[in-house]
């Protein structure tokens, strides 16, 4: 199965909110409610930021949410901060008890 | 605190194979499922393979299955990847996570601790 559509790059300044999409097809992202969301910053391991499309785990800021509409999940970050600067990947389950990961996208801050 | 350490990656020749582990430490090990995921270089995240808590359950990636095993021993707290006809493409770092959910079978996508990885180059 293909990854997951995301855009390559997404920016903003402090303070200010970016949303980072995640597109697939009604037998991943549509047709399920288990969407997930990694920040890496560059050489670390992943860090869980939302699982389930809209749930945060403890210790994740609330400036971080998700949501799902149709086919696509998106990731909002709100009032961006220098450490926010990060790859984010989404992650979805698919049919045939399968996971399907985006291909990332790179978020800078201005 | 739960800790998660790979170890086993290094150079392997095409065609080959390479064991994976992944030691476990600071959780009830059997209460959780695990998984593999691996990342080439300068690439994304690929999602390998998962194996329910008692060992039961398997999964895998189309681009592995019939050439990856995963495997645990929960007597250890270890999580294992068996890797044979290895192929160039599987060079990657590979890291293994521990899933949030405590004692489900299902793949859910959410892996809460992460490993530091371990790089597994394949090449003659």
């Amino acid at each position: 199965q293909s990854a997951l559509t995301q855009p390559p790059s997404a920016s903003g300044s402090p303070g200010q909110s970016v949303t980072i999409s995640c597109t697939g097809t009604s037998s991943d992202v549509g047709g399920y409610n288990y969407v997930s969301w990694y920040q890496q910053h560059p050489g670390k391991a992943p860090k869980l930021m939302i699982f389930e499309v809209s749930k945060r785990p403890s210790g994740v800021p609330d400036r971080f949410s998700g949501s799902k509409s149709g086919n696509t999940a998106s990731l909002t970050v709100s009032g961006l901060q220098a450490e926010d600067e990060a790859d984010y990947y989404c992650i979805s389950f698919a049919a045939a008890n399968n996971l399907i990961f985006g291909g990332g996208t790179k978020l800078t801050v201005l | 605190e739960v800790r998660l350490l790979e170890s086993g990656g290094g150079l392997g020749q095409p065609g080959g194979s390479l064991r994976l582990s992944c030691a476990t430490s600071g959780l009830t090990f059997n209460n959780y499922a695990m998984t593999w995921v691996r990342q080439a270089p300068g690439k994304g995240l690929e999602w390998v393979s998962a194996i329910s808590g008692s060992g039961a359950y398997t999964y895998y990636a189309d681009s592995v299955k019939g050439r990856f095993t995963i495997s645990r021993d929960n007597s250890k707290n270890t999580l294992y990847l068996q890797m044979n006809s290895l192929r160039a493409e599987d060079t990657a770092v590979y890291y293994c996570a521990k899933d949030y959910y405590y004692d489900s079978s299902a793949l859910g996508g959410a892996f809460d601790v992460w490993g530091q990885g371990t790089m597994v180059t394949v090449s003659s």
